[in-house]
């Protein structure tokens, strides 16, 4: 069974920095790309990050320069590295394994960036 | 960037109605577009791959068309279980894969 459990949300403060992580099991993870996507508390869907399994990285413009993409398949991780955070950054967001589908998603995990 | 609009925002609907929700690209995807269904609290669904590809487990009365910039989601007899937010997604070339901006489907 495909899962995916983030962690690492929680409250930070405007211009803080937090890491989230992913933990992926029951599939061979260095073979597949690799998601973030966020949603604001009552809106839409917000792709962020994508990684590839062979390390090629995409991010949105939203968070370029900001936040970093990476993974590390000796310890079947996905990570997130957030910078720099503000207000408007303040979602859950998901793990999530495809390349040009999103098949599986993890849970969520909540990121709140306020004083 | 690809811009992805869906159209209703919103539906109000009865058991039983079809629905039919649209996406639009604002250039040619081919037929590089997914559908997912998110219910409160959770996360999203996959629904439909590939404009057109029921993933496996989907109930057969969930459809999708289309191709090029223009693409539908059709919903036969809707079930109580289908009132959700429904959102396209394109993954044309290289990301971004922008998100349409949803469709809530509301109990009428």
């Amino acid at each position: 069974e495909v899962q995916l459990v983030e962690s690492g949300g929680g409250l930070v403060q405007p211009g803080g920095s937090l890491r989230l992580s992913c933990a992926a099991s029951g599939f061979s993870f260095s073979s597949y790309g690799m998601n973030w996507v966020r949603q604001a508390p009552g809106k839409g869907l917000e792709w962020v990050s994508y990684i590839s399994s062979s390390s090629s990285i995409y991010s949105a413009d939203s968070v370029k320069g900001r936040f970093t993409i990476s993974r590390d398949n000796a310890k079947n991780s996905l990570y997130l590295q957030m910078n720099s955070l503000r207000a408007e950054d303040t979602a859950v967001y998901y793990c999530a394994r495809g390349d040009l589908t999103i098949f599986y998603w993890g849970q969520g995990t909540l990121v709140t960036v306020s004083s | 960037d690809i811009q992805m609009t869906q159209s209703p925002s919103s539906l109000s609907v009865s058991v039983g109605d079809r629905v039919t929700i649209t996406c639009r690209a604002s250039q040619s995807i081919s037929s590089y577009l997914n559908w997912y269904q998110q219910k409160p609290g959770k996360a999203p669904n996959l629904l439909i791959y590939a404009a057109s590809n029921l993933q496996s487990g989907v109930p057969s009365r969930f459809s999708g068309s289309g191709s090029g910039t223009d693409f539908t989601l059709t919903i036969i007899s809707l079930q109580p279980e289908d009132f959700a937010t429904y959102y396209c997604q394109q993954s044309y070339g290289s990301p971004p894969y922008t998100f349409g901006q949803g469709t809530k489907l509301e109990i009428k």
